[in-house]
């Protein structure tokens, strides 16, 4: 069984400071993560993906992410935030061989000026 | 590049009425399509996965059913709508596994469905 935990519900930070958005996993073999982000009314948008190699993975807009194999987390991060930054965003897992992707409950990430 | 479609993109039915909502992927041959369903804004559900013409896989048992009629288009139905049936409707595609597995999901705009 595969699960993906995001213990924020809700993150508040600066415009220009730093942003963490957390998620820890939890499959029977080796894990394939990913993050996404969604915009009021829209689908969601592709991030970034681990899969294996380098544990900081980067991204779009400016988003990387640190895979923890001991700590089993995959947090999201962007060294400065913008207020356009603000949104949904999911954190997803799967094993190698499944089809599906487990989802997060999603972090609601707000950017003030 | 690849770009996939949802429509309608809302939609407001009667509780027992049908239901069709289309998703159709473009600059890509066989993908695995998906359906979700996001309540409230948050979690999603995985409704229905087709790696394949007719090939319907369902993880949720319910008044819902995907059909997929060419390689490239997925539908969602309903013979009679519920009140519950409410929410936002995710397609969402993948190329097929790799030696690495399956790859990312990519996400169609969606389409807001209320049942009144």
């Amino acid at each position: 069984a595969q699960s993906v935990a995001q213990p924020e519900d809700q993150v508040n930070v600066a415009e220009g400071n730093p942003l963490t958005v957390k998620c820890t996993y939890s499959v029977s073999g080796n894990p394939y993560l990913f993050w996404y982000v969604q915009y009021p009314n829209r689908g969601l948008q592709f991030l970034l993906k681990y899969i294996t190699g380098d544990n900081l993975v980067k991204g779009s807009y400016g988003f990387e992410a640190e895979f923890n194999k001991s700590q089993t987390s995959f947090h999201l991060k962007k060294p400065s935030a913008l207020v356009s930054d603000s949104a949904l965003y999911f954190c997803a897992v799967r094993d190698w061989d499944d089809y599906k992707l487990s989802f997060g409950a999603g972090t609601t990430v707000t950017v003030r000026a | 590049s690849q770009t996939i479609h949802q429509w309608p993109a809302t939609l407001v039915q009667p509780v027992g009425s049908p239901l069709s909502l289309e998703c159709t992927v473009e600059g890509t041959s066989n993908p695995n399509l998906y359906w979700y369903r996001q309540a409230a804004g948050r979690g999603l559900q995985l409704l229905f996965y087709s790696v394949g013409i007719g090939q319907i896989s369902s993880e949720v048992p319910q008044n819902l059913s995907a059909s997929r009629p060419q390689d490239r288009q997925f539908i969602l139905s309903s013979k009679k709508l519920l009140l519950s049936d409410s929410g936002f409707y995710l397609c969402a595609w993948s190329g097929p596994p790799t030696e690495r597995g399956y790859n990312e999901q990519f996400f169609g705009p969606g389409t807001r469905l209320t049942v009144l």
